[in-house]
């Protein structure tokens, strides 16, 4: 079946540590995006890719990081930079062209 | 940041009731409005995507209008079950502008928690 996959669900990380979430889809989608979720608040959008090796800052970008080599996957880094870093986070991809995005169910991501 | 604002934020409601929540945006570069459900533990999953003034949509006992000069959708639920019982999101679509390679961008609403007690 085709869909999104992000791993792990739940991650716990030290303080000053920098982190990766992953992001992987095989849906030969070319968008992908990351959002973060906060309680009481809607989605926010982190970063988002249009095309490999293009991607571009959305409106919380500071103190993240990612990376799009291949067009499954895009990986994103919480660095130390991030100061609020515990939140859950979310992957969705869109093909080119098409409304429909799809959604990955998420990574939580506590750091202590 | 633009804001799409969700009413009510949470909603108990008994099986068989029908309720409605409410999405407001501004309407400016818009290009859709989506509704997603969104289950604990789950993927959010698409329920309507809506990109023409007076549009309206319906999927089973769930329908969806939308107003793009005004900036407001509605969502129904007639008869709620309790496997309704979900979180509605919804989500404005607009281009992102010249900066961003015209990119479409999803600007989200924080929700409406939805309870349906049997």
């Amino acid at each position: 079946d085709g869909g999104i996959t992000q791993s792990p669900k739940y991650l716990f990380r030290k303080e000053g540590q920098n982190v990766t979430l992953s992001c992987e889809q095989n849906l030969n989608h070319d968008a992908m995006y990351w959002y973060r979720q906060d309680p009481g608040q809607g989605l926010r959008l982190i970063y988002y890719s249009q095309i490999v090796n293009d991607f571009q800052k959305g409106d919380i970008a500071e103190g993240y990081s990612v990376s799009r080599e291949k067009k499954e996957s895009f990986p994103l880094t919480v660095t130390s930079a991030q100061k609020n870093p515990t939140a859950f986070y979310l992957c969705a991809s869109r093909e080119q062209g098409h409304y429909g995005y799809t959604f990955g169910s998420g990574t939580r991501l506590t750091v202590v | 940041i633009l804001n799409v604002e969700q009413s009510p934020q949470s909603l108990h409601v008994q099986e068989g009731d029908s309720t409605n929540f409410t999405c407001s945006f501004p309407s400016s570069n818009f290009y859709a409005l989506h509704w997603y459900r969104w289950e604990t533990a789950k993927s959010p999953e698409a329920l309507f995507v809506m990109t023409l003034n007076g549009d309206e949509k319906k999927k089973g006992r769930i329908s969806a209008t939308l107003n793009t000069k005004e900036g407001y959708s509605y969502l129904y639920i007639k008869g709620s079950q309790p496997e309704d019982s979900a979180t509605y999101l919804c989500a404005l679509e607009r281009w992102g502008g010249i900066s961003s390679g015209s990119a479409r961008q999803l600007t989200f609403g924080s929700g409406t928690q939805l309870t349906v007690l049997p």
